[in-house]
């Protein structure tokens, strides 16, 4: 099956600084991948995603790349603040379907005001 | 907005005991999902279903079972608690295009 990995576990930043998180999934095949933010007590909550057919997709301060042939897609959070942190989860959706995702088992961003 | 709600956002229960943990989805979404969530190994998937009376394993279906008996609701049974299964149990339901929303979660406690 799918095998999401990612990179690094825990992530300190200066707040204002750039944050960039890396997942690495091993399904070729796999055409869809979100990214969960979630804080502290609360549930996780997609805060972007991409597809296959598309290598990058941004929204205000974060951003998604995604190279289908190195099989690797990131997380990028310009102009990093304190609400930032929390653990982000990467996943995957492989075929043939039913919206099943392989999730990695995320990073933990802090941001130190 | 999606909706998921979770039956109980705290439970402590018996070893043993017959536990019923209940999700309710409001999107008329066809896939719903049960994951549990301890610290350092993420989001691991139970069981999912992908329409009423529909259901799957997913990674780790032992010492649980599911019931989809309408499209809306999807409950998570643990047959006998015991205490490894002691966790943050979320569920989410997803929409065609693959979008997963969760419900606020269930910590369960099993002494």
């Amino acid at each position: 099956g799918e095998n999401v990995e990612q990179h690094p576990s825990t992530l300190s930043v200066q707040e204002g600084d750039s944050a960039v998180i890396k997942c690495t999934y091993s399904d070729s095949a796999s055409n869809y991948f979100p990214w969960y933010k979630q804080e502290l007590g609360k549930r996780p909550q997609l805060i972007i995603d991409i597809r296959s057919n598309v290598g990058e997709k941004k929204d205000q301060r974060i951003a998604v790349t995604l190279n289908k042939t190195a099989k690797h897609f990131s997380l990028h959070i310009t102009e990093t603040q304190p609400e930032d942190s929390a653990v982000y989860f990467c996943a995957a959706r492989p075929p043939p379907g039913n919206n099943r995702l392989a999730f990695g088992k995320g990073n933990q961003v802090v941001v130190i005001p | 907005d999606v909706k998921v709600t979770q039956s109980s956002r705290y439970l402590v229960k018996r070893t043993g005991e017959k536990v019923f943990l209940e999700c309710v989805q409001d999107m008329d979404h066809e896939n719903m999902f049960w994951y549990r969530q301890d610290p350092g190994l993420g989001l691991r998937l139970i069981y999912f279903s992908y329409d009423v009376k529909m259901k799957e394993k997913g990674d780790i279906p032992e010492g649980y079972s599911v019931s989809r008996e309408k499209k809306e609701r999807f409950s998570l049974i643990l047959e006998s608690a015991s205490t490894n299964q002691t966790s943050m149990y979320l569920c989410a339901s997803a929409t065609s295009e693959g979008e997963q929303y969760f419900g606020p979660g269930t910590r369960l406690t099993v002494t």
